[in-house]
């Protein structure tokens, strides 16, 4: 089956620490990979988007996110965390068959000062 | 640049009562999607709809209903609610095609 899994439920770091979330898809094509931010309460936020192209994908907020067909994986990284960053991450992706958007289980990003 | 909206931002209602939650859609855009996201949860597709029409369905129970209108606007109708079926509720649109779903700022359904 299409899925996307994120293997880690909850992630604290330092600010000003380094950040690596994890994201891991199964596919049978390469599928179009999206990474959203949601604060308690409130909506998505779109950080960044994988459709082809270029493997490094920049997006909002100084995220950055590498798409690598050899681990199946899409990883969203950010240099320096801030206390801000803190909030719960969703990898999602679909085939572009209906563009119907399966979301992994999320990973919750807490900030030690 | 116009987004999706939804309405109403918050709902309260009693076990057993009917609630409607309104999508609409960016414009131009055909395809509404419907998602459930209870607390603690990742969003969850419920359905659909391209062209009016609907073209996926995914973990929507048979107490609701959903059409897209002739305007593209879309509702979600939950009749005989549930303590369960708090949550929030997202609206999302895109182009058949396009890649990207575009979401709306969510519904929040509070079942008491």
């Amino acid at each position: 089956a299409q899925s996307v899994t994120q293997p880690d439920i909850h992630i604290t770091v330092s600010e000003g620490a380094s950040l690596e979330l994890r994201c891991n898809y199964s596919y049978g094509a390469t599928p179009y990979l999206f990474w959203y931010v949601q604060s308690p309460g409130q909506g998505l936020q779109l950080l960044l988007k994988y459709f082809s192209g270029d493997t490094l994908v920049q997006g909002i907020k100084g995220f950055e996110a590498e798409f690598k067909r050899s681990q199946s994986s899409f990883n969203l990284r950010k240099p320096s965390v801030h206390w801000s960053d803190a909030a719960e991450y969703f990898c999602a992706g679909h085939n572009n068959a209906g563009n119907m958007l399966t979301f992994g289980g999320g990973t919750r990003l807490m900030v030690k000062p | 640049a116009a987004g999706v909206i939804q309405s109403p931002r918050h709902l309260i209602k009693e076990k057993r009562e009917t609630a409607t939650l309104k999508c609409y859609p960016i414009p131009r855009h055909d395809t509404v999607y419907w998602y459930q996201q209870g607390p603690g949860q990742d969003p969850q597709f419920l359905i659909s709809f391209y062209e009016k029409m609907q073209s996926d369905k995914g973990s929507i129970p048979d107490r609701f209903s959903a059409q897209q209108f002739s305007d593209y606007h879309s509702e979600l109708n939950m009749s005989s609610l549930e303590l369960g079926d708090s949550a929030l509720y997202f609206c999302a649109s895109s182009s058949q095609y396009a890649g990207e779903l575009f979401f709306g700022e969510g519904s929040r359904l509070t079942v008491l």
